[in-house]
């Protein structure tokens, strides 16, 4: 139990262009999802937390204008980065809190790579 | 506010060997603790995680850990390395479930 898919799980677009990546709960609800990115071999930092029906909360330095966050159901958050350019590129992994579950563990999702050139 | 730091970004171990990752962490209230374990262009497996209670928490695949509070620290370990550990672990802690931290990470590789 307590899946988290995401999709694609890579992506290649060219500099410019919106890419949407998909974060989904298959097997529980969600009522809070967040969204780290990851550059090769650092850590994982938190963009933003999203919760079912509402406006996201972004991290400090985070542009919520160009990383637009969508979670309209339980069981669905997306992540559209608009005018990607190459220093966008990174892995992204979304997270899922169960709602009702323990509020302190979050099931992560295998992560997307996206590649702008 | 929290944080994590990882010392040590690569720890290589022989076969056998125990394995001892080290996390230290600060939080200005008391911490939820987590490692986490990635392997190459994947999403992060929770390994165990510490909330209250027993300080020492057993996880997956052999790994345990210890909650201590005067050296704030959360170091990980495991008796004896396997092949397939190599991977890169993380430390984490938050606060209210929604602030989770992350450390640098710690690059286990094992030798044969």
């Amino acid at each position: 139990g307590a899946v988290v898919s995401q999709h694609p799980s890579w992506v290649i677009c060219k500099s410019g262009t919106s890419v949407k990546i998909e974060c989904r709960s298959l097997d529980f609800q969600a009522t809070t999802m967040f969204w780290y990115r990851q550059f090769p071999k650092q850590s994982l930092m938190l963009m933003a937390t999203s919760n079912e029906g509402s406006k996201a909360t972004y991290e400090q330095g985070v542009e919520k204008d160009k990383f637009l966050i969508n979670h309209a159901s339980l069981t669905l958050s997306t992540l559209t980065v608009t005018s990607a350019h190459p220093e966008d590129s990174s892995f992204y992994i979304c997270s899922a809190r169960m709602t009702g579950g323990s509020y302190n563990e979050q099931f992560f999702g295998p992560g997307t790579r996206l590649t702008v050139l | 506010a929290q944080s994590v730091t990882q010392l040590g970004s690569h720890v290589s171990v022989s076969e056998g060997a125990l394995v001892l990752l080290r996390c230290n962490y600060s939080s200005s209230v008391p911490p939820y603790l987590f490692w986490y374990v990635q392997y190459p262009n994947q999403g992060l497996q929770l390994l165990l995680k510490y909330t209250t209670g027993a300080t020492l928490v057993k996880g997956i695949n052999g790994f345990e850990a210890e909650f201590k509070k005067s050296e704030t620290s959360f170091h990980l370990t495991k008796p004896s390395a396997h092949m397939s550990d190599a991977a890169e672990y993380f430390c984490a802690v938050s606060a209210n479930g929604n602030d989770m931290r992350f450390g640098a990470g710690t690059r286990l590789t094992v030798k044969p």
